[in-house]
């Protein structure tokens, strides 16, 4: 699977945006972006996946760079529900299992 | 409700004992994974099952052994044979009908294991 790049932690403050950065210069062109959350000490949670346009959805927006070798996860209002390390996963066309790294811990301050 | 059910939440056992984690999932998904998490650490896979009586080998399956009799169980035995097993364990499931690499993955609550 592709490597994927991303920050070990930031902070941000409550109710504001948040952008969450993710490099996968090698990624292939098959290969779909997907973010996971995982709140402490719960199993993650799905959040949002693309593959070239910028996806919305009741969570969060994916924005993907034309190019396709790095995204950013926005989160449009930070709230304290939403700390928590966040995994940017590239996934191929085959149904295998997620690949973590060690994701961006996000901290968000009152 | 449909989802994913991981008992215990805490398990402690003593060294040299073979412990069995328990997963049950009512979704209907063909597949199942279990991950191993340690402290600060990304998860880590360990074995995998896109259908009954079929499972793989994930990146860190020795010391672990697991079966798929049932497509809505997929237990996890912890042998003695695993030299670091104290850590967070996760379950999860995803569909397999077509549109893989956008399936999604539904993650269980987890089980904390502590050997002694």
């Amino acid at each position: 699977d592709a490597k994927t790049t991303q920050p070990n932690s930031m902070e941000s403050n409550e109710e504001e945006p948040v952008h969450l950065p993710c490099n996968h210069s090698t990624i292939s062109g098959t290969d779909y972006i997907h973010w996971y959350r995982q709140l402490p000490s719960q199993g993650p949670e799905y959040v949002i996946h693309g593959l070239t346009s910028n996806v919305n959805n009741r969570m969060a927006s994916l924005a993907i760079a034309e190019d396709r070798k790095s995204s950013t996860l926005i989160l449009h209002r930070a709230t304290l529900r939403d700390a928590a390390v966040y995994y940017c996963i590239l996934r191929d066309e085959g149904n295998t299992p997620l690949v973590f790294g060690k994701g961006t811990r996000l901290s968000v301050i009152a | 409700d449909g989802g994913i059910t991981q008992s215990p939440k805490y398990l402690f056992r003593k060294e040299g004992q073979n412990v069995t984690l328990s997963c049950e999932q009512n979704l209907n998904h063909d597949a199942m994974y279990w991950y191993r998490q340690d402290p600060g650490q990304g998860l880590r896979l360990i074995y995998y099952s896109q259908i009954v009586n079929d499972f793989q080998k994930g990146d860190i399956a020795e010391g672990y052994s697991v079966s798929r009799e049932k497509k809505e169980s997929f237990p996890l035995t912890v042998t003695s044979a695993q030299k670091n097993p104290t850590a967070f364990y996760l379950c999860a499931s995803s569909i397999d009908q077509g549109g893989g690499a956008m399936n999604e993955q539904f993650f269980g609550p987890g089980t904390r294991l502590t050997v002694l």
